[in-house]
């Protein structure tokens, strides 16, 4: 049984699309993220949910939507997808927010805008 | 806000040699310090993590770290290479001001036979 399961692996897309990508835990988490990895493997977060409650919204444009139906899932919308959306979108949950909880992460889902 | 940086991005082995990673951390108030592990074509893994419990820790996979407040350092080692270790390595950093995770740039691991 996959932890954090992230569909689709790779989706590859033209510019001004737009795509959705989706992310289920079946640990019974209370928190989710998103995070970014771009093409030199830098990863920074995006957004976080706490119980559907969106905690953490970096510095990421708008067209990036996060939607938490409900704990066990956290889905990242993208609109007009331009080539810099190009990157790895990761997936992860932790049991609790807090400084010291580690993250369990999905697979990755490669995103190529062409 | 806290950050590392990881020195050295990428790094090759032998096999049977030691391993050795370097993390240093910056933060305002005390860290808590992980290395993450990750496989080609995957997610990231926690090898281990530090939380002031005590300054050395240990992993899975046999990798530890030390915390060394007077050296904001948090190194990782192994000292016996083996094939299986080459992966993308990942030094990060919360605290209780920011729990946000703050990763470093990671450092590649290959390992020669």
């Amino acid at each position: 049984d996959t932890a954090v399961s992230q569909t689709p692996k790779y989706l590859v897309t033209q510019m001004g699309n737009d795509k959705s990508i989706k992310c289920e835990q079946n640990l019974g988490h209370d928190t989710m993220y998103w995070y970014k990895q771009d093409s030199k493997k830098f990863l920074k977060i995006m957004f976080s949910y706490n119980n559907k409650e969106l905690i953490i919204n970096e510095t990421v444009p708008n067209r990036f939507s996060p939607k938490s139906p409900d704990k066990a899932h956290l889905n990242l919308h993208i609109n007009s997808l331009e080539l810099g959306d190009s990157a790895v979108y990761f997936c992860a949950s932790s049991q609790e927010v807090g400084p010291n909880t580690e993250a369990f992460f999905g697979q990755g889902t490669r995103l190529t805008v062409v | 806000a806290q950050s590392v940086t990881q020195l050295g991005s990428h790094v090759s082995v032998s096999e049977g040699a030691l391993v050795l990673l370097r993390c240093n951390y910056s933060s305002s108030v005390p860290p808590y310090l992980f290395w993450y592990v990750q496989y080609p074509n995957q997610g990231l893994q926690l090898l281990l993590k530090y939380t002031s419990a005590a300054t050395l820790v240990k992993g899975i996979n046999g990798f530890e770290a030390e915390f060394k407040k007077s050296e904001t350092s948090f190194h990782l080692t192994k000292p016996s290479a083996h094939m299986s270790d080459a992966a993308e390595y990942f030094c990060a950093v919360s605290a209780a001001n920011d729990y946000k995770l703050s990763f470093g740039a990671g450092t590649t691991v290959t390992v020669r036979a």
